[in-house]
């Protein structure tokens, strides 16, 4: 199993710019996650989804940040416009039914200069 | 929202050593998980713990869910310097929120010196 994958692994964009990040779960997982990491604020839940559908999105900061799953193989975290207090390292996490664990790719260094 | 207190924020150990590690919640988890992140990657499982009292061992690292459900601890055994990194407690209270998510720890950063 190849595991979780995210794309791109670094990310330097200007302020103002739009950013996506990608993220493919583990096939056979239904549930997926997008963390945020800071030295400031450690691992943040941004959004949840659960069979493609998203459940929580109370941890996105903004209107400007949004998040689709448009199939079970597929999520993006987009930014626009992007800001330098965005710059962190963002995850994506998948899960299988109702179990609590969650794996975990290798996480997109974003830097917004 | 859900605040995990996991301690020591920092260790710096000599090889060899044993370390130990721990994470405290006000309220009760239904599950226990700890995970280690190496620089540069994502958060990898090492233990989870389902029950009260559950004791689980992985190689030289041990784990136990608290009897109280209110917290968990970690020990390494024998520490080698690739044993450095990040670790992190993570918890799914009880009850569970409607979205089901995990409550992560700051992590424990953990050096060793050869």
């Amino acid at each position: 199993d190849a595991g979780v994958i995210q794309s791109p692994r670094h990310e330097v964009t200007e302020m103002g710019q739009e950013v996506t990040l990608r993220c493919k779960p583990i096939s056979g997982h239904n549930s997926l996650f997008w963390y945020r990491q800071t030295m400031m604020r450690g691992l943040e839940l941004l959004i949840y989804f659960n069979n493609n559908v998203p459940i929580d999105d109370s941890g996105m900061p903004e209107d400007r940040f949004s998040a689709k799953m448009p199939n079970a193989s597929f999520s993006t975290l987009k930014i626009q416009p992007s800001e330098p207090r965005d710059s962190a390292v963002y995850f994506c996490a998948s899960r299988e039914g109702a179990t609590d664990t969650q794996y975990f790719g290798p996480g997109t260094r974003l830097t917004v200069l | 929202g859900q605040q995990l207190n996991q301690s020591p924020q920092s260790m710096f150990i000599q090889e060899e050593e044993d370390v130990s590690m721990n994470c405290t919640s006000s309220s009760i988890f239904n599950t226990w998980l700890w995970y280690k992140q190496d620089p540069g990657e994502g958060p990898v499982l090492l233990i989870a713990l389902y029950k009260a009292g559950e004791l689980t061992s992985n190689g030289r690292l041990t784990a136990q869910f608290g009897i109280t459900r209110k917290d968990s601890f970690l020990n390494i055994s024998a520490s080698i310097p690739s044993d450095v990194g990040i670790y992190f407690c993570a918890g799914q209270p009880v009850p569970q929120t409607g979205a089901n998510n995990l409550f992560f720890g700051t992590g424990t950063r953990l050096t060793v010196i050869p």
